[in-house]
Order: C-alpha cells, then sequence, then structure tokens
C-alpha cells in the first residue's frame, strides 16, 4: 500500500485559532514532509523529519511546529492562525536519499476566516 | 539556492495533438529531476525521473530527457488523451539540500475532445 493519508481534508478555521492537521503513511518511510500549496504557486516545502530529526526551512521557522510521535504518523501545526495561511497542505513520505520517489497525500485544504 | 521554471501556466490541446511542457532549472550540484502528475481532487504522482544526462525516460507515453547542457527536463508526449487533463509539475532534488523537492509553479494541462 503506497497511499499517504490526510485528516482532514477540509478545515475551516478562525484567525488566531490553532490548527493541528495529521498525516500517515505505512510504507516505513523515515522521511515525512510538509509542503504547502497556494494557487499559481509552486509547492513550498515547510519542514520534514529524517527519522526522528525535524527540520524546518528558514523563512518558515517560526510560523509552523511539527510532531512525529512514530514513524507512520506526523502532524502540522499552526499555533496561531493568520489569513496568509490559507492554503493547501500537502504531506509526503520518501525513503531518504537522493533520487527517491515522494508519495503524496491528497492534501488537506485550510481556509483561515 | 536552487529553482525550477515552468513557462507555461495553462496549456490547451486537441486530443490526439502531440505536447511538450517546459522545464528549465538552476542548481550548482548534480540534480535528480522529476515530474509529477495531480488530476483533478488527486495526490500528485510520480511520472518521470532521471540524473542521467543525454538519456531518454518514458513511462504511460510521457517521456524526457534530462540535458545538463541547457538544464532542462522537457516533458513530451506524442498523442494527447482527455485523461492527461491535469497538473503537472516539475522538480529537483539535489544532496546538498537534503533531498527535498523544489517544484515548479506547475504547468495545467487541458485536453479538448
Amino acid at each position: 500500500d503506497t497511499t499517504v493519508k490526510q485528516n482532514p481534508r477540509y478545515k475551516l478555521a478562525r484567525v488566531g485559532k490553532p490548527v493541528n492537521l495529521i498525516c500517515s503513511q505505512t510504507m516505513n518511510h523515515d522521511t515525512m514532509y510538509w509542503y504547502q500549496k497556494k494557487p499559481n504557486q509552486a509547492p513550498k516545502l515547510l519542514l520534514f523529519y529524517y527519522d526522528k530529526i525535524l527540520n524546518r526551512e528558514a523563512d518558515t521557522f517560526e510560523k509552523f511546529q511539527s510532531s512525529r510521535p512514530n514513524n507512520s504518523f506526523c502532524s502540522l501545526y499552526i499555533g496561531s492562525a493568520g489569513l496568509e495561511y490559507s492554503a493547501m497542505y500537502l504531506c509526503a513520505s520518501s525513503r531518504g536519499g537522493l533520487g527517491y520517489e515522494q508519495y503524496f497525500g491528497p492534501g488537506t485544504r485550510l481556509t483561515v476566516l | 539556492g536552487d529553482s525550477v521554471t515552468q513557462t507555461e501556466g495553462l496549456v490547451t490541446l486537441t486530443k490526439g495533438l502531440p505536447v511538450m511542457l517546459n522545464c528549465t532549472y538552476q542548481t550548482t550540484y548534480s540534480p535528480f529531476l522529476f515530474w509529477y502528475v495531480q488530476h483533478l481532487n488527486e495526490a500528485p504522482k510520480l511520472l518521470l525521473k532521471s540524473s542521467t544526462d543525454n538519456k531518454r525516460t518514458e513511462h504511460q507515453g510521457f517521456y524526457a530527457t534530462l540535458h545538463k547542457s541547457s538544464s532542462s527536463f522537457h516533458l513530451q508526449k506524442s498523442s494527447v488523451q482527455l485523461s492527461d487533463s491535469a497538473l503537472y509539475f516539475c522538480a529537483l532534488s539535489e544532496r546538498n539540500m537534503g533531498y527535498k523537492l523544489t517544484f515548479g509553479t506547475g504547468t495545467s494541462l487541458l485536453v479538448d475532445p
């Protein structure tokens, strides 16, 4: 099974409220990624876990948190949502190393009002 | 840093015609290049990948050749079908950036009957 699952598929949040998105995979991949996708823009990497080590991109360092309680699950946490967080959030997983395919989930569409 | 450029935002074609979607990239390291396809309401899926200079790679009727001399990895198909209507992303990965994917903005391909 090469499915990456994301919950929820749609999320409505209020400005200033927290948001928690969930991703799971059963392929025993050591690396899990979170990307943000806005209309007419390229998917942008926010952070990734290699095993238990979290790597966050420099320009989004303070905006997003994540946890990976076990190999299969990874969350993306926004402490205080702003309008600019409205986007599609894509989770992906892969084996670590150059050239390995990343398997994507269907995404969570977050709308902040 | 690394970058990927896809010059066409939308390509509209009649079924049966050939198509080429452009992809150029910038990196100072030896890259892996990928094409991902995303159909409506589905997860992005890998279509093609390559790291070998001047070697054509093919899958599901699509093909691409990595040309390091011109930093290009254009996607082609000789005869498009209605089912090819989707969003196509070009992306690169290289060792120095921790194997993350750097995406282009994507090209929407719309095939008319």
